[in-house]
């Protein structure tokens, strides 16, 4: 159990252009939603906090209107970057947690490779 | 601000070493978790600690919570090259659903 997929795994895209990648939990209902990004060899840096059917929580420093973060159900989350630029390329990935856990575990997608040219 | 440090952040050893991770903090956590990353996918929970002084040993990886709940190591023993990738120790603040915090990472390279 607890897996969560994402899409598309590799994106490339024009400077200027927006992108969206979408998170879902298959087998359990993903109360909260995180969605990180991480450079090569670093750790996780936390973008923002979804809870369904609330307003996302961002982290100091990001920017909430370039990152559009979207929870409408308990399996879906969406990270959309607008008007992305080369310093947006990045490893993206989401991560889920369901109330019905004991510990607050997360399980991860396998990660979003966007490429910005 | 809770903070977790994670040592080392490179290790490269021969297959068949030993060896140990650590993650610090002056903060207590409610639970801590370990995650493993191989390079292009996302990480994967290999196990979560939340008593102090709790001691897990799936197969040949040795995981420990310290006492006052503030600290854990991750022991592997006759690493092997398919223990090769980046290791993440992650505490969880106690809140239902919260936000975990993340340890720097450990880079690890087992050569054969």
């Amino acid at each position: 159990g607890a897996v969560v997929s994402q899409h598309p795994s590799r994106v490339i895209c024009k400077s200027g252009t927006s992108v969206k990648i979408e998170c879902r939990s298959l087998d359990f209902q993903a109360t909260t939603m995180f969605w990180y990004r991480q450079f090569p060899k670093q750790s996780l840096m936390l973008m923002a906090t979804s809870n369904e059917g609330s307003k996302a929580t961002y982290e100091q420093g990001v920017e909430k209107d370039k990152f559009l973060i979207n929870h409408a159900s308990l399996t879906l989350s969406t990270l959309t970057v607008t008007s992305a630029h080369p310093e947006d390329s990045s490893f993206y990935i989401c991560s889920a947690w369901g109330f019905e856990r004991q510990y607050n575990e997360q399980f991860f997608g396998p990660g979003t490779r966007l490429t910005v040219l | 601000t809770q903070l977790l440090e994670q040592s080392p952040q490179f290790l490269s050893i021969q297959e068949g070493e030993n060896l140990t991770v650590y993650c610090n903090s002056s903060s207590v956590f409610s639970s801590l978790q370990w995650y493993r990353q191989e390079p292009g996918e996302g990480p994967v929970l290999l196990v979560t600690v939340v008593t102090g002084g709790e001691v897990k040993k799936p197969k040949r990886l040795t995981f420990q919570f310290g006492d006052a709940r503030k600290d854990s190591s991750l022991h592997i023993t006759a690493a092997q090259p398919g223990d090769t990738g980046l290791y993440l120790c992650a505490g969880d603040g106690g809140v239902q659903g919260g936000k975990l915090i993340f340890g720097q990472g450990t880079e690890l390279s087992v050569k054969p």
